[in-house]
């Protein structure tokens, strides 16, 4: 199956400020996935992210807040915007092979 | 629309007894059904899934889940817990609507091991 690298693997920011999460994938894959885990909660799907196209958001995250890139089949990158202390979760990227889905490491965001 | 509960958000076992990690599901379409662990600070890894073949899925570290539509259950079991076992465990959905991308994740069960 598919390793995913994502970075940073945490980080502390000021609020007002922006964070971009990448993920790089060993394989080509057609879909990737962003989650958001709140602490001591579960994961919530930010959006998908196929290539080529834009991004498809969930319902109570937007665009403007969350952009996310997709330049090829094996990148992509959420970017967290203007962040608050709400903001402060575990963001984690995933990749679709088959019918299995693989899972970066997750990024630590403590927003202050 | 998709679900999954997962019934008790926290489990305790004594090492060497068996583990029992509930999981109902609600889905409009055949379901592909997965547990997945999460290790302190840790990324999530696949332990088991079911997508439509046996319905009794055995995967890592002695686990396995036994898909049963009549219950709309996916419970994990494993005849003998190991310290190592301590974690937190997700239950995910994906129904086949739309090639089945989406999942749906449960809230967890942390799981508790003591000697």
């Amino acid at each position: 199956s598919a390793v995913i690298s994502q970075k940073p693997s945490r980080d502390i920011c000021q609020r007002g400020t922006s964070l971009t999460i990448q993920c790089q994938v060993d394989s080509q894959v057609t879909m990737m996935f962003w989650y958001r885990q709140q602490p001591g909660q579960s994961l919530t799907l930010i959006a998908t992210a196929n290539q080529g196209s834009e991004a498809t958001y969930e319902s109570g995250f937007v665009i403007d807040k969350f952009p996310i890139s997709r330049p090829n089949l094996t990148f992509s990158t959420l970017t967290v915007s203007n962040m608050s202390p709400e903001d402060s979760s575990i963001y984690l990227c995933s990749a679709r092979q088959g019918h299995g889905y693989t899972f970066g490491s997750g990024t630590r965001l403590t927003v202050v | 629309a998709q679900s999954v509960t997962q019934l008790d958000s926290h489990v305790s076992v004594s090492e060497g007894t068996p583990v029992l990690l509930r999981c109902n599901y609600s889905s409009s379409y055949s379901p592909s059904l997965f547990w997945y662990v999460q290790h302190p600070n840790k990324g999530l890894q696949l332990l088991l899934k079911y997508t439509s073949a046996a319905t009794l899925v055995k995967g890592i570290n002695g686990f396995e889940a036994e898909f049963k539509k009549s219950e709309t259950s996916f419970h994990l079991t494993k005849p003998s817990a190991h310290m190592s076992d301590a974690a937190e465990y997700f239950c995910v959905v994906s129904d086949s609507a739309g090639g089945g991308n989406k999942l749906t994740f449960g809230t967890g069960t942390q799981l508790k091991v003591e000697l």
